[in-house]
């Protein structure tokens, strides 16, 4: 089975700071990497899917790149709805681990 | 609007079984790739089990050999039954419609399953 780990686990940020979450896969997952965010009490959202492609909906400040075994999450502006914990996914084959998790909060 | 709707969860004993339903508008649960996630109380995400739209179904190690996904396509509902329940499985069970690349992009509001005597 792929595993998926993530860093950091938690950050601080600021409104208005660059923020940057990187996940790694066990083995190459070519594209099939997504990212979600969970707000407390909430389902998660998807964000990025395929590794760079922004779910509808979803403000462009944040951005997903990578390939291969490892990806990026990027917020390009950290607005104070955007507090909340990011996880990876792979859908390359199952089961579709998702990674441990990364929780933004305010600095 | 498309919308998933979970229920079934509650308390349960360790060794019992509880059936979860999720309930499809606005989307067919026959034409995509459906799946349950779950999460443990403060805990991250955790993949159960999908069914794709021809049928074939997947599962965690975890769960294995003691859930069955499945689907009604005439009432256009998922369901999951879980047989055989231990304390480790107790979480909020989320069901989730996947796109073209099987990433989860419609989640239903979850509903907690507690396994304890």
């Amino acid at each position: 089975d792929i595993q998926m780990t993530q860093s950091p686990s938690s950050l601080s940020a600021s409104v208005g700071d660059r923020v940057t979450i990187t996940c790694r896969a066990s083995q190459s997952i070519s594209s099939y990497l997504n990212w979600y965010q969970q707000k407390p009490g909430k389902a998660p959202k998807l964000l990025i899917y395929a590794a760079s492609s922004l779910q509808s909906g979803v403000p462009s400040r944040f951005s997903g790149s990578g390939s291969g075994t490892d990806f990026t999450l990027t917020i390009s502006s950290l607005q104070p709805e955007d507090f909340a914990t990011y996880y990876c996914q792979q859908s390359y084959s199952t089961p579709g681990a998702f990674g441990p998790g990364t929780k933004v909060d305010i600095k | 609007e498309v919308q998933l709707v979970e229920s079934g969860g509650g308390l349960v004993q360790p060794g019992g079984s509880l059936r979860l339903s999720c309930a499809a508008s606005g989307f067919t649960v026959s034409s995509n790739y459906m799946s349950w996630v779950r999460q443990a109380p403060g805990k991250g995400l955790e993949w159960v089990s999908v069914i794709y739209s021809g049928g074939s179904t997947y599962y965690a190690d975890s769960v294995k050999g003691r859930f069955t996904i499945s689907r009604d396509n005439s009432k256009n509902t998922l369901y999951l039954q879980m047989n055989s329940l231990r304390a480790e499985d107790t979480a909020v069970y989320y069901c989730a419609g996947c796109n073209a690349v099987a990433a989860p992009d419609i989640w239903g509001q979850g509903t907690m399953v507690t396994v304890s005597s």
